[in-house]
């Protein structure tokens, strides 16, 4: 079973719409993590949750939000979707800082026309 | 924002050939992870190094920290084509707002020929 699943695996919409991805572990993790992935770029941190209720933005946190209201669901909101936030969208899990690896979900393709 | 350079982006080779990726930055980390992704799934963890000259082996592949905890790299000996994918490193800060923060470089894309 996976420990982290993220939903939907495809979504198309339109411009201005808003969009929420979810992610939900079943490892009782502390730390959940957003991220997207565009050619040439890497993967980029938009948001991340250190708990329940705190959040904080990463590098590319502009047009997007987020919460976590349960420790093992961790949501990404785009407010008005725009072409530039077409991507991948992954989610990732850790049990701690430093020297603990990322556990990834499969990801969600966004496409905003 | 700490940056992690990887070389090469790309890397096509026949099968039985060895080859090396690298990662590299003008800043210090606490630790440095290697990931592997295929098409459609996310990266999946294959070391962790925290310790400067570390050294870890997994089958085929040599993993590397530097001494100076800056740069890192990914050995494979006699590549095979199921090694085909996207390798990814990723570096923990050291220290400052960015501590305990993943960056990744930009990644390499490993073909192998059978």
């Amino acid at each position: 079973d996976a420990g982290i699943t993220q939903s939907p695996r495809h979504k198309v919409t339109e411009t201005g719409t808003p969009v929420t991805l979810r992610c939900h572990q079943t490892e009782n993790h502390r730390y959940m993590y957003w991220y997207r992935q565009d050619p040439g770029h890497g993967l980029r941190l938009i948001h991340y949750s250190y708990g329940v209720k705190d959040t904080d933005k990463g590098e590319v946190s502009d047009g997007y939000s987020v919460s976590r209201s349960k420790t093992e669901d961790f949501l990404l909101t785009l407010e008005s979707a725009t072409s530039s936030q077409t991507s991948v969208y992954f989610c990732a899990i850790s049990a701690g800082l430093r020297s603990y690896g990322y556990t990834f979900g499969s990801g969600t393709r966004l496409t905003v026309v | 924002t700490q940056l992690l350079e990887q070389s090469p982006q790309f890397l096509s080779i026949q099968e039985g050939e060895n080859l090396t990726v690298y990662c590299n930055s003008s800043s210090v980390f606490s630790s440095l992870q290697w990931y592997r992704q295929e098409p459609g799934e996310g990266p999946v963890l294959l070391v962790t190094v925290v310790t400067g000259g570390e050294v870890k082996k997994l089958k085929r592949l040599t993993f590397q920290f530097g001494d100076a905890r800056k740069d890192s790299s990914l050995h494979i000996t006699a590549a095979q084509p199921g090694d085909t994918g996207l390798y990814l490193c990723a570096g923990t800060a050291a220290g400052g707002t960015s501590y305990g923060k993943l960056t990744f470089g930009q990644g390499t894309i490993l073909t192998v020929h059978p």
